[in-house]
């Protein structure tokens, strides 16, 4: 069974740049996974980010950028702030309707 | 403004049924995929079903396969997701949300959810 794999917590420092990546336990993760990624804080509905691996949703700053490197998905953070600590889900098509999440990384920021 | 607002969720018993419903606004329904995706106390979010507005699905999760069913209203901005043999792990809070597009090019707008439990 694929899994969707996320770092389980990161650390940034204040205006630095952090990425967070998004892979697959079997296989790469291209645009036709139309990867995704959501912010959550405690208590909150998840927030839209990125989809379609690039695109930013309305409303997110523009220090949020989606990629793809190598084989996984990817999202930066540039110029992290203290409320960017938070923490962040990527979902992936698998294809035939089905739509995976990943276990999502605690972004600290110190 | 685009809203999604989930309603029924309550406390049942293991094996019982329940019947959650979704009423969206604000923008046009029919042109647009829906998914339900639930999180459980502790847990991240879990993709449950989705459906397209051009005629697939609804697909779902292997793990509510068989047990959950999800619909769109006929005439209703409306989406419903029946839910059968329920068991203590479906105790969950439930999201139906918008897709960015006719079905999964990333999800857009989230409701607020509402909450099932499943206990004795």
């Amino acid at each position: 069974q694929t899994v969707v794999t996320q770092e389980s917590s990161l650390s940034v420092s204040p205006g630095a740049t952090v990425t967070l990546t998004c892979g697959l336990s079997s296989g790469s993760v291209s645009t036709t996974n139309y990867p995704s990624w959501y912010q959550q804080n405690p208590g909150q509905s998840p927030r839209t980010l990125i989809y379609s691996t690039t695109s930013r949703s309305s409303g997110v700053p523009d220090r949020f950028s989606g990629s793809i490197l190598g084989k996984k998905a990817a999202l930066t953070i540039t110029g992290a702030q203290a409320d960017d600590e938070s923490t962040y889900y990527c979902v992936l098509y698998m294809g035939s309707g089905v739509v995976l999440f990943g276990g999502g990384t605690k972004l600290t920021v110190l | 403004e685009v809203q999604l607002l989930e309603s029924g969720g309550v406390l049942v018993q293991p094996g019982e049924s329940l019947r959650l419903s979704c009423a969206a606004s604000g923008f046009t329904f029919s042109n647009f995929g829906v998914s339900w995706v639930r999180q459980g106390p502790g847990k991240g979010p879990e993709w449950l079903s989705g459906i397209s507005s051009s005629g697939g699905g609804p697909y779902y999760a292997d793990s509510v396969k068989g047990r959950f069913t999800m619909s769109r209203g006929t005439s209703e901005n409306t989406l419903y997701l029946q839910m059968n043999s329920l068991r203590a792990e479906d105790t969950a809070v439930y999201h139906c949300v918008k897709h960015q597009s006719s079905y999964y090019h990333g999800f857009d707008v989230w409701g607020l959810g509402t909450t099932v439990s499943v206990s004795s």
